[in-house]
């Protein structure tokens, strides 16, 4: 069943703590993405790669970082500098120049 | 940077009635893509349309593409329930390295 999951699907960080997300597809695309969506809004780009062991940075890194070591994932950091990170996480891949496949996101909550 | 612009921010109309959405841009694209999100959901995709054709179906889905606007309209025919979700678009741009920006979506609401 091939598709692009994302876990744990809720996540509750304490102030001052480093938590990681993961992503995982199985559909041997190139390209991934993570998305940051706040309440009522659009979804904003953090980070991407569009083949192993590369990356750049999207709009927001600021406070995040990731790795890229295999195809197949592609993990979220979120870190103690991001002073706002209560958010829904989304995770992305696909084909050059095509249509996206998302994951059922990350809910992530300080507490 | 929010390159796409929605409107409306939010529609509600009765079930069987059409429902149009319409996304503007500010620079010039390779292609516009139409996704749909159930609350609290990850998002799926419905249509591409890249900046060389002017319409596209698929099923009740309807889209069309203006570059000389840099505007691009979704239509949603008969709508059902069902159908109640938010919807985004998103552009992808020219030498950006293949990553898509989103507007900010419009929330649908189909009543029975």
């Amino acid at each position: 069943d091939g598709g692009i999951t994302q876990s744990p699907k809720y996540l509750f960080r304490k102030e001052g703590q480093n938590v990681t997300l993961s992503c995982e597809q199985n559909l041997n695309h190139d390209a991934m993405y993570w998305y940051r969506q706040d309440p009522g809004q659009g979804l904003r780009l953090i980070y991407y790669s569009q083949i192993v062991n590369d990356f750049q940075k999207g709009d927001i890194a600021e406070g995040y970082s990731v790795s890229r070591e295999k195809k197949e994932s592609f993990p979220l950091t979120v870190t103690s500098a991001q002073k706002n990170p209560t958010a829904f996480y989304l995770c992305a891949s696909s084909p050059p120049g095509e249509l996206f496949f998302f994951g059922q996101g990350t809910r992530l909550t300080v507490v | 940077s929010q390159q796409g612009e929605e409107d409306p921010q939010a529609l509600s109309i009765q079930e069987g009635e059409n429902a149009t959405m319409n996304c503007s841009y500010k620079t010039s694209i390779n292609n516009l893509q139409w996704y749909r999100q159930n609350s609290g959901r990850g998002l799926v995709h419905l249509i591409l349309i890249r900046s060389n054709e002017r319409e596209k179906h698929s099923g009740r889905l309807r889209v069309t593409l203006d570059t000389s606007k840099k505007s691009s309209s979704l239509l949603i025919t008969a709508s059902r329930a069902a159908d109640t979700a938010s919807y985004f678009c998103a552009t992808m741009i020219y030498n950006q390295g293949g990553k898509l920006i989103f507007g900010q979506g419009t929330e649908l609401s189909v009543k029975p």
